[in-house]
């Protein structure tokens, strides 16, 4: 079983709309949890992290974390072409960060 | 944010020869920072963890003396892929953390080993 599990899509969603990702993670140890969004041959760009169970809220984006089922999620709102990217879910443990496979997100004008 | 560069952003060489990529904290020190490999569609990989004034931890199947890091200051590491190989074409990033929480990446090197 790997270590954090995310749904490498492709998702593809109109403009407008609200996107759910998630991802689930297998150790109860880990502590932090954090949201990248990477453009293609970019490297990765912190967007949120949190932790503690509960959501945090940042603009159009929303961190939720529940670590009694050890899930993760972001929500976008009012979703832009310019969120079109892949959205890496990372949780952090003794200072290492191990990464979801990410999703791919296409926003549709 | 604090910011990461890494240099180059991309290379091309032969294969059997070795190609050094720079990544530097530019506003920030850091004892500590990370290399990842991300192969196309994949996400990233940690390969090991460059450590200022000692030798760097590697991950497990990672190959030491393939991959040389050397952790020259508090602003700079450096990989080297020695007698780089077709398989060694990947998109390698670097991150350094700046609290015990966060990590900011660098724009990556993309190589390509012919």
């Amino acid at each position: 079983q790997k270590e954090v599990e995310q749904d490498p899509g492709p998702l593809s969603v109109p403009e407008g709309a609200i996107v759910s990702l998630n991802c689930t993670y297998s150790n109860s140890a880990f502590q932090y949890f954090m949201w990248y969004r990477q453009y293609s041959r970019k490297g990765p760009e912190l967007l949120m992290y949190t932790y503690s169970s509960g959501n945090k809220e940042d603009g159009r984006f929303t961190a939720q974390v529940d670590k009694s089922s050890k899930y993760i999620s972001l929500f976008i709102r009012d979703s832009q072409p310019s969120d079109s990217a892949t959205y890496l879910c990372a949780i952090q443990g003794a200072q290492k960060l191990v990464f979801g496979q990410g999703t791919r997100l296409t926003i549709n004008p | 944010g604090a910011v990461v560069s890494q240099h180059p952003s991309w290379v091309i060489c032969k294969s059997g020869t070795s190609v050094k990529i720079e990544c530097r904290s530019l506003d920030f020190q850091a004892t500590t920072m990370f290399w990842y490999r991300q192969f196309p569609k994949q996400s990233l990989m940690l390969m090991a963890t460059s450590n200022e004034g000692s030798k760097a931890t590697y991950e497990q199947g990672v190959e030491k003396d393939k991959f040389l890091i050397n952790h020259a200051s508090l602003t700079l590491s450096t990989l080297t892929v020695t007698s780089a190989h077709p398989e060694d074409s990947s998109f390698y990033i670097c991150s350094a953390p700046v609290a015990t929480d966060t990590q900011y990446f660098g724009p990556g090197t993309r190589l390509t080993v012919l």
